[in-house]
């Protein structure tokens, strides 16, 4: 079974420059995560999808950063205009199951982004 | 506020020896626990997880306790070995976060061979 796939694995950009990531989940996933790791923490869930529509996108910071999930399968994140406090990965994650319930996240491989 | 705490931020252990990583959290809501592990250039992958129904959970050579009333988990790894070297992250989980995974903020294990 394939995992869940990222693209691109790094990306280097100037700041207010923009920045899309593309995430493909394992095949069936209902339920599809972004999260973003800062260097020395844990990761931090930046929005939630059920099929495509958004379950959670509290800690999004929605002045600058976007994301879909058209036709329930593959997302796209992206950042305009980034900041250098965007430096983090960002990683994709996916489960079977929907939200109402504990269900194992499988993560993709993350997409290194450096603001500079 | 960090709800969940991970408070080494590296151990190192001999192999064959026992690690034993640590986490604790505040919010008495959490009724669910997982612990991830994470190689360099890679995703996080599940490890063992524990619901709050439980004090004990044991997959192999990883058992994880929970002791609800210090509201703290535990991750044993026994005997650990060296591929077992990566960062852990311990998360919690509970319907009043609408089951978002809460993490911490990882610790570094290396198995010294």
């Amino acid at each position: 079974e394939a995992g869940v796939a990222q693209s691109p694995r790094y990306k280097i950009i100037e700041k207010r420059q923009s920045v899309a990531f593309w995430c493909n989940p394992i095949s069936g996933h209902a339920t599809l995560y972004w999260y973003q790791q800062i260097l020395g923490q844990g990761p931090k869930l930046l929005i939630q999808f059920q099929n495509n529509g958004v379950v959670d996108d509290s800690q999004l910071p929605k002045d600058r950063f976007s994301a879909e999930r058209l036709k329930g399968v593959d997302s796209t994140l992206k950042i305009q205009p980034a900041k250098l406090e965007d430096s983090a990965v960002y990683l994709c994650a996916s489960s079977l199951a929907g939200a109402s319930t504990y269900n194992e996240q499988f993560f993709g491989p993350g997409t290194r982004l450096t603001v500079l | 506020d960090q709800q969940v705490k991970q408070n080494s931020p590296s151990l190192s252990v001999q192999e064959g020896r026992i690690s034993i990583l640590n986490c604790d959290y505040t919010n008495s809501m959490f009724d669910y626990f997982l612990w991830y592990k994470k190689y360099p250039a890679e995703g996080p992958t599940f490890l063992i997880s524990i619901s709050s129904i439980k004090d004990k959970n044991e997959d192999g050579r990883f058992t994880v306790f929970l002791n609800k009333s210090a509201k703290h988990l535990s991750l044993h790894i026994v005997p650990s070995q060296p591929g077992d070297s990566a960062v852990y992250f311990c998360a919690a989980s509970g319907v009043d976060s609408s089951y978002k995974l809460i993490f911490g903020s990882g610790t570094r294990l290396l198995v010294r061979p």
